[in-house]
């Protein structure tokens, strides 16, 4: 069975550029996270779907990022326009369910350099 | 706010045995859990801990005192392998659901 995968690996745009992410989840998955790590802290909450509905988006930084989820496959995230600040690890992970205990799949990430 | 502690780096020999502590400080709490990440990977996930005491999957064990708000995670018979950073984690009430928050991430360094 294929994991979590994430496209692409690395990007590097310049500051004000756009770039979108990319999250592809198991199969099967209807739970979807975006997770961002900036160098050497903590993995951050993003948001979280179920299927094509944003359950918790209150870690979206703020209105330069867009999730989408359109039909509950694939996900992307939109950063627009892009601050160096934005620079960091954006992490995709999946999971079946959505209960206390859950095992989340992690994709191995999307590193991003805003120049 | 929720907030986690744990140590930016461990360095161990082979064969050694390290503990990785994890304090929070969280509302809505439910379980703690361990992920394991090499460098340029993805965060695998290791253990989960919802009820107090040690659970044991092979070389790693992880605890959980709720009283304490504290946890751990034991590697033994470290191998060159183990190197990579480990993050607890704790799993809260979140909007509609649960939460994962993440603390920043132990380095583990295991030296022949």
């Amino acid at each position: 069975e294929a994991g979590v995968t994430q496209f692409p690996s690395h990007s590097v745009i310049e500051k004000g550029q756009t770039v979108t992410l990319r999250c592809d989840p198991i199969s099967g998955h209807d739970n979807l996270y975006w997770y961002r790590r900036v160098m050497g802290k903590e993995i951050k909450f993003l948001l979280h779907f179920v299927k094509e509905s944003k359950q918790d988006e209150s870690g979206m930084p703020n209105n330069r990022f867009l999730a989408e989820r359109t039909g509950g496959t694939y996900s992307t995230l939109k950063v627009q326009p892009a601050e160096l600040e934005d620079s960091g690890v954006y992490f995709c992970a999946s999971s079946q369910g959505a209960g206390a205990y859950n095992e989340q799949f992690f994709g191995p990430g999307t590193r991003l350099t805003v120049l | 706010g929720q907030s986690l502690e744990q140590p930016s780096e461990v360095t161990a020999v082979e064969g050694a045995i390290v503990q990785i502590n994890c304090t929070y400080q969280t509302s809505g709490f439910y379980g703690l859990s361990w992920y394991q990440q090499h460098d340029g990977g993805a965060p695998t996930f290791l253990s989960y801990n919802a009820l107090d005491g040690l659970e044991e999957t092979g070389r790693f064990s992880s605890f959980l005192s709720r009283s304490d708000s504290y946890g751990y995670l034991l590697l033994q018979e470290l191998q060159m392998k183990d190197s990579a950073s480990y993050f607890c984690a704790v799993r809260v009430a979140g909007t509609g659901g649960f939460k994962t928050i993440f603390g920043a991430g132990t380095r583990l360094f295991v030296k022949a």
